[in-house]
């Protein structure tokens, strides 16, 4: 079963504006990571997030999480045609040592 | 440095056919997985190892086996392949623990089992 949940499953916007994403989780974490994954390539790291952690930043990349909604967001700002990709956030539940990935959101950013 | 390499990238087997999906990497890597990716379902990991000589079950094992000989090196086997392992497949590795380091993926091998 899929730890964590991405909502919306597809967004497409225009170059400029910007992208939210949202992650949610059944259970406690000891992190939360997001991934990007480009057309036909494997997945590549973003931000690792910890659990007593609430914001981060990456470049365009704003990373927040909030353990009492077990929910997590990843915003890019100013987006450009070259972030078109699918996005997924990944938990490792706190009584374990497993990473699980959610189903992704497919972004389009259009020119 | 080459990362995490994948071998073949494409592959198409028939039902009942064995074969091994190679993994190598080359960043003294303790961490190694295999997840598949499926439309709709996300990555579920097939099966992990802490480092040589240690392995284990992830959400979806049957029908896979795995071996760590060497730090470098997480072969994926199939020993009787059917229509259900369809898939494209990710080696994936990583410093330390899942938990706490991020993980560096190959580029996949698409199989197809007809």
């Amino acid at each position: 079963s899929q730890q964590g949940e991405e909502d919306p499953q597809a967004l497409s916007i225009q170059e400029g504006e910007n992208a939210t994403m949202n992650c949610s989780y059944k259970t406690s974490i000891n992190n939360l990571q997001w991934y990007r994954q480009n057309s036909g390539r494997g997945l590549v790291h973003l931000i690792l997030i910890r659990s007593n952690e609430r914001e981060k930043h990456s470049g365009r990349l704003r990373v927040t999480l909030d353990t009492s909604k077990k929910s997590s967001s990843l915003l890019i700002t100013a987006s450009r045609a070259a972030d078109t990709a699918s996005y997924f956030c990944a938990t490792v539940p706190r009584a374990g040592n497993m990473l699980t990935f959610g189903g992704g959101t497919r972004l389009m950013v259009k020119p | 440095n080459a990362g995490v390499t994948q071998t073949p990238k494409f592959q198409v087997l028939k039902t009942g056919q064995s074969m091994t999906l190679q993994c190598a990497q080359d960043m003294n890597h303790e961490y190694m997985s295999w997840y598949r990716q499926d439309p709709g379902m996300g990555l579920r990991l097939i099966h992990y190892s802490v480092g040589a000589g240690i392995t284990d079950q992830g959400e979806v094992p049957n029908g896979y086996n795995v071996s760590r000989s060497t730090t470098e090196d997480f072969p994926l086997r199939l020993l009787s392949a059917a229509p259900s392992q369809t898939s494209v497949y990710f080696c994936a590795s990583s410093l330390g623990q899942a938990a706490n380091s991020p993980l560096h993926f190959g580029n996949g091998t698409r199989l197809t089992v007809t």
